[in-house]
Parts: C-alpha cells; structure tokens; sequence
C-alpha cells in the first residue's frame, strides 16, 4: 500500500521561501509511470494543482505560479520537495501531494495534507 | 476563477438519486476521456472515486458512477446515504496551458 506524508514548516515569513517534502512509503518513487504532483486548498476554497515530476525527472508547473515554484526529486531518500519563493499571505493553504497515474491521469494515493500559513 | 464549473452545491434526501455537473471545453473534458472525481469529507484529504470518466477503483461503492456527454461530466449517486455528504471536485486533462484543471467543487448535503 503506497502512503504519501508531508512534512515542512507550518509557517512561513512573507517574502521567504516555502519548503515540503513527501515521502513515499510502499514503493518506489522512480519506478513506474507516475507524476509525483503537489496540489495546495486554500481554507474553505477549491483544489488548485501546483505542479508535478515525473520518474524521469522532467517537470510541469501552474503557469499563474511557475516563476517561483521548483519541484524535485530525490530517489535516494524516496521523496519529492516542493520550493515556492517569494510568498505572501494567498500561499497560505493546505498543501497536499499526491501520485498522478500517467496512464489515467488520475490521483490515486493522496498524503493528509499540512497546513503552511504564511504569517509574520 | 476554476477551468472546469460545478455547482456549488447539490442536495437530495437518503435512498435518492443526485447528478454533479462537470462543464469544461473542447480543450479538456470534450475532447479527452480523462475525467477524474474525488470525495472530500472536511478536514481529509481528497478520494479518488471515478476515474477515465466511468471507472471505479477498488472498494468504491457501485452507488457512484461516472459519464460524459460533450463537454460535461457527470457523477451520480445513487441510494444516497448521510456518509455521502461530503465535498466533490472533478478533474481533467487539459490541453491547454495547465495540463491538470479541476473544478471548483461541490458541497453535496443530505437531507
């Protein structure tokens, strides 16, 4: 059963730089055809994708946050990291990665979810 | 402003039947059979229910079930249940820009 967790700082200066991890439990992160895809939900608002990396390594970001986002890979721990710079209080969500099937295109395994509020 | 429009929100009574509108473009759900619904209970994260339009993963109730006509999905539920209630999002391929789009969800109360 393959198990997703977040983990970062809850808070986050304005202006400073965000940082999560997801670590992938129960499989291999680069194996198989998969996006490993961060999606953040502001509170009481709808999911907006942020980004995804395939096994491969290439990348595809939201073009409305592309300028300040870099995802990466890192297949020796089995996890996937999330960067956005420049942040200011409408980052303040839950964010939320997930595996992407590239066969379907679906998310199929989900992590929990963690709040990151971007406060001084 | 999401991709894809939903209505914000649906009701029915248990045991009844309700339909979740997914209206997208030719440049997502018209032209493209990977339409995705996900389940969220507040404070969980996301559920995948229905994924490829109709299909559903293992252990998903066949209460819920999936179609697309032009440029709308749909997700019914059938013999609804207060377990049921919950929030909904439907999701797509895009060609667009953004590869994923999702809708801006709907908040399915029963009654």
């Amino acid at each position: 059963q393959v198990q997703l967790q977040e983990s970062g700082p809850g808070l986050v200066k304005p202006s400073q730089t965000l940082s999560l991890t997801c670590t992938v439990s129960g499989g291999s992160i680069s194996s198989g055809s998969y996006y490993w895809t961060w999606i953040r939900q502001p509170a009481g608002k709808g999911l907006e994708w942020i980004g995804r990396i395939y096994t491969s390594g290439s990348t595809n970001y939201n073009p409305s946050l592309k300028s300040r986002l870099t995802i990466s890979l890192d297949t020796s721990k089995n996890h996937f990291s999330l960067k956005v710079s420049s942040v200011t209080a409408a980052d303040t969500a839950v964010y939320y990665c997930a595996r992407q099937r590239a066969a379907g295109l679906d998310f199929d395994y989900w992590g929990q979810g963690t709040l990151v509020t971007v406060s001084s | 402003q999401s991709a894809l429009t939903q209505p914000a929100s649906v009701s029915g009574s248990p045991g009844q039947s309700i339909t979740i509108s997914c209206t997208g473009t030719s440049s997502d759900v018209g032209d493209y059979n990977y339409v995705s619904w996900y389940q969220q209970h507040p404070g969980k994260a996301p559920k995948l229910m229905i994924y490829e339009v109709f299909n559903r993963p293992s252990g998903v109730s066949n209460r819920f079930s999936g179609s697309k006509s032009g440029n709308t999905a749909s997700l019914t539920i059938s013999g609804l249940q207060a377990e049921d209630e919950a929030d909904y999002y439907c999701s797509s391929y895009s060609s667009s820009s953004s590869p994923v789009v999702f809708g801006g969800g709907t908040k399915l109360t029963v009654l």
